[in-house]
């Protein structure tokens, strides 16, 4: 099956500094790439949807100058909390979406990533 | 707005039962797709069973099968023959049908125990 990494697994900041979070699909073009956000014993919750060479469409209520998507090629999109609080420590899920026009019957299926775990202080 | 809901947060089982966990959605789409995910406590996403809401054919997965009931917008999961490798959490999703990639909006989740 397709491979999505991201990197780092888990990091851990001091508030007021900004942290980057990669996702890549590795075996595949991903022309639409997921952003998920997981609080501990939470669901999932999208944050944005991040297209290759556009900006990325952000979710109700999240802030976009926060949190900041970069798509940049068919394999990378990252994702960089600034000046990041303690209230932001979370598990950021990526996901990404082959290229290609999905039909009824092949739908577009979403790849995940492990996860990044970011703490913090 | 799509919603998905789960209203088991917390489910058990003895090994080699049958479990059946519980998902309702509500849409006003007519094309669309459901999924259960596994997440165990390594926290990756594991994709256990999908289904295309045209397709009245419930789906099956070896020992995962769904009862799909679209005038209800219930789409339940059985777990046969259950395993202790099934201990996870449960995420019923739901996905318009777009032609291009489309967002997941999940439940919140079922916590399976597994016990001997």
């Amino acid at each position: 099956g397709a491979v999505v990494s991201q990197h780092p697994s888990w990091v851990i900041c001091k508030s007021g500094t900004s942290v980057k979070i990669e996702c890549r699909s590795l075996d595949f073009q991903a022309t639409t790439m997921f952003w998920y956000r997981q609080f501990p014993k939470q669901s999932l919750m999208l944050m944005a949807t991040s297209n290759e060479g556009s900006k990325a469409t952000y979710e109700q209520g999240v802030e976009k100058d926060k949190f900041l998507i970069n798509h940049a090629s068919l394999t990378l999109s990252t994702l960089t909390v600034t000046s990041a609080h303690p209230e932001d420590s979370s598990f950021y899920i990526c996901s990404a979406s082959p290229r290609g026009r999905g039909s009824l019957s092949s739908y577009n299926e979403q790849f995940f990533g492990p996860g990044t775990r970011l703490t913090v202080l | 707005a799509q919603t998905v809901t789960q209203s088991q947060p917390e489910m058990s089982v003895q090994e080699a039962e049958t479990v059946t966990l519980s998902c309702t959605y509500d849409t006003s789409e007519s094309n669309y797709y459901l999924f259960w995910y596994k997440q165990p406590p390594s926290r990756q996403m594991i994709l256990v069973i999908r289904q295309e809401a045209y397709k009245q054919q419930n789906a099956t997965e070896n020992r995962f099968s769904v009862n799909f009931q679209k005038a209800a917008k219930s789409f339940s999961l059985k777990i046969s023959d259950s395993q202790l490798g099934d201990t996870a959490m449960y995420f019923c999703a739901f996905m318009m049908y777009t032609g291009t990639a489309s967002k997941l909006t999940f439940g919140t989740g079922t916590r399976l125990q597994v016990t001997l």
